[in-house]
């Protein structure tokens, strides 16, 4: 079955430290790939997007994401985290040219 | 360019009624997807138009649940005869192509009571 997987529910990191939240994904073809962020009662920003080309996608707010073929994955990441970059977060693929499948999300707590 | 809107942001309904959410994509916009999401939980994909044509409802209930987008206005999704199970945010997103990113609105917020 085509799936996204999130597989933390969770991830806590300092401010200015570095922050990884994981994706990893399960599809036939060549996958599109997106992250999204949501913060409290709004709906979802979209960050950045893989479809093609070179495997590091530079996205909003500093974030960026590498897509990872072999090991079928596409993490987000930032250099240093700020308190504002506390939400949830999505990881998202499209399949059948069309339907986006969302992961469960992860919630970043970042820490002053 | 004003973003997806949608309303009412927040609808109370009996069980039994009617619940009608709309949603106004982006200008330029013809494609409009519908999700669901229950609290601390991810999106789950209902239904997909197109302009007067529905593309794929597979994550629809069979009963109850419609959606539309016609010619002229805003999408609307219906859920006839609500029960408590309804309750949850119903968020729309919009996009230019069916391959490119998502615009999300703020979201119904439906409550049966």
């Amino acid at each position: 079955a085509q799936s996204v997987a999130q597989p933390e529910d969770q991830v806590n990191v300092a401010e200015g430290n570095p922050l990884t939240v994981k994706c990893t994904y399960s599809v036939s073809g060549n996958p599109y790939l997106f992250w999204y962020v949501q913060y409290p009662n709004r709906g979802l920003q979209f960050l950045l997007k893989y479809i093609t080309g070179d495997n590091l996608v530079k996205g909003s707010y500093g974030f960026e994401a590498e897509f990872n073929k072999s090991q079928t994955s596409f993490h987000l990441k930032k250099p240093s985290a700020l308190v504002s970059d506390s939400a949830l977060y999505f990881c998202a693929v499209i399949i059948g040219g069309f339907k986006t499948i969302f992961g469960a999300g992860t919630r970043l707590f970042v820490k002053a | 360019n004003a973003g997806v809107m949608q309303n009412p942001r927040h609808l109370v309904r009996r069980r039994g009624q009617e619940a009608r959410l709309r949603c106004s994509p982006m200008k330029g916009h013809s494609h409009v997807y519908w999700y669901r999401q229950l609290p601390e939980e991810g999106l789950k994909f209902m239904v997909y138009l197109q302009k007067e044509n529905i593309i794929d409802e597979s994550g629809m209930p069979k009963e109850r649940f419609s959606a539309e987008f016609p010619k002229e206005g805003p999408s609307i999704l219906r859920i006839q005869q609500v029960v408590r199970g309804d309750s949850a945010a119903y968020f729309c997103a919009s996009s230019e192509d069916r391959t490119y990113e998502q615009y999300f609105g703020p979201g119904t917020r439906l409550t049966v009571t």
